[in-house]
């Protein structure tokens, strides 16, 4: 058991441009969260797969965003045309179904920064 | 729509003293669970401690203890012992018993353990 990967773990771009993140989450754990931290606040929810399945969305998730988990493995979150206001912490989370499911565990998080 | 606050931002305690860290929640759900997370400096989160909203007991993990007052809507974590690897964020954490299981957090605590 690795745990949670994100990659990149810091990431600098220029407004406008567009950004990838990726999360692999513990291997056998069907249930993926995205969520944002932003300076001086908790984490906010984005997005939750059940395995390949994007089951709810936060209205937090702005057109620009999208999500997608192919195969039910792996995850990616895109953020086309960036903004200052994209500057943030992106938390990746992971767990299993069953009683397994009140527990997730983070990743180490992918640092925006747009200038 | 529930919320989740903590009014104390930052927090500091000797080595070998307690603290208490508070938060309160909201919510019209009957059946719920709460956690507390802990984010050290430049690392991944990780769970302190779980509490069901059914269980009158209240939860404990080895130096962490929680003070579930379930009417009032008030969930606080005892530290006893305080360790320098305490020195954390802490993130109380809130979730329904149905839906997609995903975190509501509250803005957080620093705690900072003197030696």
């Amino acid at each position: 058991d690795t745990g949670v990967s994100q990659d990149p773990r810091h990431k600098i771009t220029k407004r406008g441009q567009n950004v990838t993140f990726r999360c692999d989450p513990i291997s056998e754990h069907n249930r993926l969260y995205w969520y944002r931290q932003t300076l001086g606040q908790g984490p906010e929810f984005l997005t939750y797969f059940q395995n390949e399945a994007q089951l709810e969305k936060s209205r937090l998730l702005s057109d620009r965003f999208s999500a997608e988990r192919p195969k039910g493995s792996f995850s990616t979150l895109e953020i086309q045309r960036t903004e200052q206001g994209d500057s943030a912490m992106y938390l990746c989370a992971s767990s299993l179904d069953g009683s397994g499911r009140l527990t997730q565990y983070f990743g180490p998080g992918t640092r925006l920064l747009v200038l | 729509a529930q919320t989740v606050t903590q009014s104390q931002p930052e927090m500091s305690v000797q080595e070998a003293e307690t603290v208490t860290l508070s938060c309160t929640y909201d919510t019209s759900e009957n059946n719920y669970y709460l956690f507390w997370y802990k984010q050290p400096p430049s690392r991944q989160m990780i769970l302190v401690i779980r509490q069901e909203a059914y269980k009158q007991q209240n939860a404990t993990e080895n130096r962490f203890s929680v003070n579930f007052q379930k009417a009032a809507k008030s969930f606080s974590l005892k530290i006893s012992d305080s360790q320098l690897g305490d020195t954390a964020m802490y993130f109380c954490a809130f979730m329904t018993d149905s839906g997609t299981y995903k975190y509501i957090f509250g803005t957080g605590t620093r705690l900072k353990v003197l030696a």
